[in-house]
């Protein structure tokens, strides 16, 4: 599976956008970038994820460079609720090699605060 | 997305003895994962559980420690045997749902004393 590398914490106000990056320059051409949070004591929780293109959804939208080799996750607006361990992941979808196989890094820690 | 229901939600074990625990999912799925959280430390897979096949361990994960059970598309059960205190981790359960990325359980807290 592709690496990533994220920045150990961010911190953000609360009501501004969260930006938080992800360098994933090993990825192939087959694995999708993934963005998952957890938060303390809960299960991870799926964000978003995108092969190629700029995502959005009701909660957030990932922005992929055009070579893929990193990416971006926006929360538009931060509560307080959004603190929490943000994961960025790259995994193949059903037919490949790594289908499946998340391999969670140490992930961003998202401080919001008042 | 999915419903993962896990079971137990926490327990506390004597060191030697054996703890199943079980998921079950609200839809049918092909593939159903399981991963370890250590205190403090992120999730590892350690292994997928395809129905009607043996599980597949990921490196450092063997059958003995970690028997699967797949017997049907929406259930699973791990279990975590001859327990001591370095089993001591939170266990989850996920399966992939389409678009949906992959849906998480809320995890079993395993004590081991």
């Amino acid at each position: 599976d592709a690496k990533t590398t994220q920045p150990t914490s961010m911190d953000c106000a609360e009501g501004r956008a969260a930006n938080l990056p992800c360098n994933h320059s090993t990825i192939s051409g087959n694995e999708y970038v993934y963005w998952y949070r957890q938060i303390h004591s809960q299960g991870p929780q799926y964000i978003i994820h995108g092969l190629k293109n700029n995502e959005t959804n009701e909660m957030a939208s990932l922005i992929i460079t055009e070579d893929r080799k990193s990416s971006t996750l926006i929360l538009p607006h931060a509560t307080l609720r959004d603190t929490a361990v943000y994961y960025c992941i790259v995994s193949a979808n059903a037919g490949g090699t790594s289908y499946g196989k998340l391999t969670f890094g140490q992930g961003t820690i998202l401080t919001v605060h008042p | 997305s999915a419903v993962i229901s896990q079971k137990p939600s926490r327990d506390i074990c004597q060191r030697g003895t054996s703890l199943t625990i079980q998921c079950q999912v609200d839809s049918q799925v092909t593939m159903m994962f399981w991963y370890r959280q250590q205190p403090g430390q992120s999730l590892t897979l350690i292994a997928t559980a395809n129905q009607g096949s043996e599980a597949t361990y990921e490196s450092g994960f063997v059958i003995d420690k970690f028997p699967i059970s797949r017997p049907n598309l929406t259930f699973s059960t791990l279990t975590v045997s001859n327990m001591s205190p370095e089993d001591s981790s939170i266990y989850l359960c996920s399966v992939d749902r389409d678009n949906y990325g992959y849906t998480f359980g809320s995890g079993t807290r395993l004590t081991v004393v």
